[in-house]
């Protein structure tokens, strides 16, 4: 059957260094993979999105890898501050017309000062 | 622009009631979304419009769950009778048209529906 993990629950780490997420995935061939992020009570907001062709990603502190081969994807945040805590979520996105999301359950990142 | 707009905020019913949610989509966005996301868990697609056609309510319980979106515009998810297992939060979020795929979505902050 299709799965979706992200490799924890709760991340915690000290504020300064860098934080690594992962999203690993069976059964599944999607065409893109995208990060988002979820604080308390409120909407995912998108983060980055990568294509199945296209190794890594890089946005300011974010950068994304995605390994088709491994069927994994790393989300990674240098110099990370406690503003950065929040949940992040990977979904995929299988391609196509039709066009939908599925998303990881989610890893919580908590940074300390 | 304007965001994905929910209403309402929260919602708390007793089991075996109804209840609807409201959702307008960004101006211009032709694809809307309805999930659902129960406590630590990720959001679940329950369905997808395409303009006010519907392309994917596979995973939509349709004997108590409905939804609309009258001239491709704002949507109504309704749950009717509720379920205790219908306490979750309901996330509406809309996109461009993007070839090949979903592209980025735009989420709302979400209708909190506990049912007692």
């Amino acid at each position: 059957s299709q799965k979706i993990e992200q490799n924890s629950e709760a991340l915690n780490i000290q504020e300064g260094k860098t934080a690594t997420l992962t999203c690993n995935y069976t059964n599944y061939s999607p065409a893109y993979l995208q990060w988002y992020r979820q604080d308390p009570g409120r909407g995912p907001v998108f983060l980055l999105l990568i294509r199945e062709n296209e190794k890594e990603k890089r946005k300011e502190r974010l950068k994304v890898t995605f390994d088709t081969t491994l069927k994994q994807s790393l989300f990674h945040i240098t110099a990370s501050q406690p503003a950065d805590s929040a949940t992040y979520l990977c979904a995929l996105d299988p391609g196509g017309s039709q066009g939908n999301l599925i998303f990881g359950k989610g890893t919580k990142l908590s940074v300390k000062p | 622009e304007a965001g994905v707009a929910q209403s309402p905020r929260y919602k708390i019913i007793e089991k075996r009631q109804s209840v609807a949610f409201w959702c307008n989509p960004i101006s211009g966005h032709a694809t809307l979304y309805w999930y659902q996301q129960i406590l630590g868990q990720g959001p679940k697609l329950l369905i997808q419009f395409q303009n006010n056609g519907v392309v994917d309510d596979s995973q939509l319980p349709k004997d108590r769950f409905s939804a609309e979106r009258l001239k491709g515009v704002d949507s109504t998810l309704k749950i009717q009778p509720a379920k205790l297992e219908d306490s979750a939060v309901y996330l509406c979020a809309s996109s461009r048209r993007f070839t090949g795929g979903a592209g980025e979505l735009f989420f709302g902050e979400g209708s909190r529906l506990t049912v007692l």
